[in-house]
């Protein structure tokens, strides 16, 4: 069974600030990462895709991946109100013909104005 | 957006009843994917589909089926609805396998 956590939260940042979000997984072949965005009642919207170690930065958004340490975060710079929802963290399975994700269970983050 | 379209948006229905989930995408992506979704478990797949007819099982299989006859539309079908599958289901589109995946809206199903 594929794990992947995540802090639950919620996760309380004031407006502006920048908000860490954390998620380890323990599949050690996993090469696809994907953030999502899930507001309340709403489906997840993809946010941040990442593939290679390192940053990769999309306007406010800047995923970091970690493939040693099977560590993968999302920060948000300049955090808004409207950043306010549960965010998830995906990676992709390993292994020949894999097709699937495996979701965490999210962290819930509250900027607060 | 996407375009994936989920039938119905909501459904209360009774015990014991089948119940027919529809997915639908105008994208010609090959691989789809139903998901339930529950306060303290996330996000769990149901079943997935790589191609028409080909089908696979997911992490929380047992009391749904599926079917895919044409690329564009996955069926989920409930044979015997029980309360234990009340829940938000999502429907999911991908180009393939290491791509991300796009979700529809979600149906609301209550079975009481």
């Amino acid at each position: 069974q594929k794990e992947v956590e995540q802090n639950s939260g919620p996760l309380s940042v004031p407006e502006g600030a920048i908000a860490s979000l954390n998620c380890t997984y323990s599949d050690r072949g996993s090469q696809s990462f994907f953030w999502y965005r899930q507001y309340s009642g709403k489906s997840p919207e993809l946010i941040m895709s990442i593939y290679s170690n390192g940053d990769k930065e999309d306007g406010r958004f800047t995923a970091q991946l970690n493939k040693a340490s099977q560590y993968v975060s999302l920060l948000i710079r300049d955090s808004q109100p409207s950043d306010s929802a549960t965010y998830l963290c995906a990676p992709g399975d390993s292994g020949a013909g894999s097709y699937q994700l495996t979701f965490g269970k999210g962290t819930k983050l509250s900027v607060i104005p | 957006d996407a375009g994936i379209t989920q039938s119905p948006r909501h459904k209360v229905t009774e015990t014991g009843t089948p119940v027919t989930l529809r997915c639908h995408q105008t994208e010609n992506h090959r691989y789809m994917y139903w998901y339930r979704q529950d306060p303290g478990h996330g996000l769990r797949l149901i079943h997935y589909s790589y191609g028409v007819k080909d089908t696979d099982k997911g992490e929380v299989s047992d009391g749904y089926s599926v079917s895919r006859s044409k690329t564009e539309d996955f069926l989920l079908t409930l044979e015997s609805a029980t309360s234990s599958q009340t829940s938000v289901y999502f429907c999911a589109i991908s180009v393939s396998g290491n791509q991300p995946q796009h979700f529809g809206d979600g149906t609301r199903l209550s079975i009481l």
